[in-house]
């Protein structure tokens, strides 16, 4: 069936290092979203990318769509103690159900 | 506080008990979701309701019962429970049904089946 892959699964990183989550679709994408889930916390819907090739930047979060729309990546540049947390990406399929498939996550941990 | 209010948020059950989820948003938004959140697995849709009808059921046991009387607020009745049932169930609002629109997730219930 129709899948969205992330990784890495975990991910450690010093702080003030950089950070990076993939996603890979099985299929051609219509809309990826992403979202951050804080420890304890609930996903909180950070941005959506619609575009071919699109890139958006919000502060030192950089998020791509791919060319080919199966693909998606989110960059956090200079991490910080309150990046920490679960990044999900959610493929929309653009089908007649336009259905929306999470990720499973990537739980990024900064190390001090 | 996110716009969508779920309560209890925590919830520990018997495997014989009745009990009820509510969710409730005055985002003005027009589709409502359940979702279940268990460990080292997706976010799985469970329920979707687009102007108070039913679109969407992934399948979920019978156990499971939704309902949603108006466009604020959406249940979910729960009975006789397994415990692999444990699990944070997340309840989420979009202005509309299908892409483009993203998620307003509440905090959930975390239920614990004993």
């Amino acid at each position: 069936g129709q899948q969205v892959m992330q990784i890495p699964q975990y991910q450690h990183v010093q702080e003030g290092e950089d950070f990076t989550t993939y996603c890979n679709s099985s299929t051609t994408l219509s809309n990826i979203q992403w979202y951050k889930q804080r420890p304890g916390g609930h996903p909180v819907f950070l941005i959506q990318l619609v575009k071919s090739g699109e890139v958006k930047k919000q502060k030192r979060l950089t998020f791509q769509f791919g060319e080919a729309k199966k693909n998606s990546s989110l960059h956090i540049t200079a991490t910080q103690t309150t990046d920490v947390g679960t990044y999900f990406c959610a493929g929309i399929m653009g089908n007649r159900d336009d259905k929306i498939i999470f990720g499973k996550g990537t739980r990024l941990h900064i190390l001090p | 506080e996110t716009g969508v209010t779920q309560t209890p948020r925590h919830l520990v059950m018997g495997m014989t008990n009745k009990k009820s989820l509510k969710c409730e948003q005055h985002l003005g938004h027009n589709a409502m979701y359940w979702y279940k959140q268990s460990a080292k697995k997706p976010l799985e849709l469970m329920f979707v309701y687009s102007l108070e009808e039913r679109v969407e059921n992934n399948s979920v046991p019978s156990r499971f019962s939704p309902e949603c009387p108006n466009s604020s607020h959406l249940f979910l009745h729960l009975h006789t429970l397994q415990p692999e049932d444990s699990a944070l169930y997340l309840c989420a609002s979009s202005q509309g049904q299908g892409a483009g629109y993203g998620y307003t997730f509440g905090s959930g219930t975390r239920l614990t089946v004993v």
